[in-house]
């Protein structure tokens, strides 16, 4: 059962902000949001989480609705090593293991 | 600091033969976990370890096993391979086992059995 709504695939221009969205519409009230990116044929790599608050990292920045059912992950300035498949998680209570959706396939264009 | 490393990055096998891979955590982590990527798929979680015991392990048949060293590194045996083992298998480590804490993983080994 899908936790987790994410568009298959974006594109987005070099330098611009990339704005990945995410729908987690039945989120309960201990349960975070994740994300991870991979780029193909390498390990997923972590991005950032958070409960409730917008977050901000050197990666990127977490935008979550006051009703904690949709997200936005924000990278500032994309670049072309940004190209790679995003996931968002919602995780918590006793979840030790993460599992993917498909994720948004994103290109970065030059 | 030093990420999750994994050996070998690629790995050819035949059906029948065994599997070896390893993984080493992060410096001060004490849990990790096994995955399986096959092509097309998603991750598939397969075994977790923490403080050298394995607290949980994901739908896979009993030729998949496992390890964690006193040191935190681990190693995941296939025995009896099969085609449809050829995967990636990623290794991630975090701080104390369960939920909410990020996990975050290695560069994987590719495993071709022929």
């Amino acid at each position: 059962d899908a936790k987790t709504t994410q568009p298959p695939s974006m594109d987005c221009a070099e330098g611009r902000a990339a704005n990945l969205p995410c729908n987690h519409s039945t989120i309960s009230g201990n349960e975070y949001v994740y994300w991870y990116r991979q780029i193909h044929s390498q390990g997923p790599q972590y991005i950032i989480h958070g409960l409730k608050n917008n977050e901000t990292n050197e990666m990127a920045s977490l935008i979550i609705t006051e009703d904690r059912k949709s997200s936005t992950l924000i990278l500032p300035h994309a670049t072309l090593r940004d190209t790679a498949v995003y996931y968002c998680i919602v995780r918590g209570g006793n979840d030790y293991k993460l599992s993917f959706g498909a994720g948004t396939t994103v290109t970065v264009r030059a | 600091e030093a990420g999750v490393t994994q050996s070998p990055t690629h790995l050819i096998k035949t059906r029948g033969q065994q599997a070896t891979l390893r993984c080493s955590p992060i410096s001060g982590h004490t849990s990790v976990y096994w995955y399986q990527q096959a092509l097309g798929l998603g991750l598939q979680f397969l075994l977790w370890y923490d403080e050298g015991e394995e607290r949980n392990r994901g739908n896979f048949p009993p030729r998949f096993s496992g390890r964690q060293f006193p040191n935190y590194s681990s190693e995941l045996n296939v025995n009896a391979l099969e085609l449809e083992d050829s995967a990636l298998y990623l290794c991630a480590s975090s701080y104390r086992g369960g939920s909410y804490n990020e996990q975050f993983f290695g560069p994987g080994t590719r495993l071709t059995v022929l």
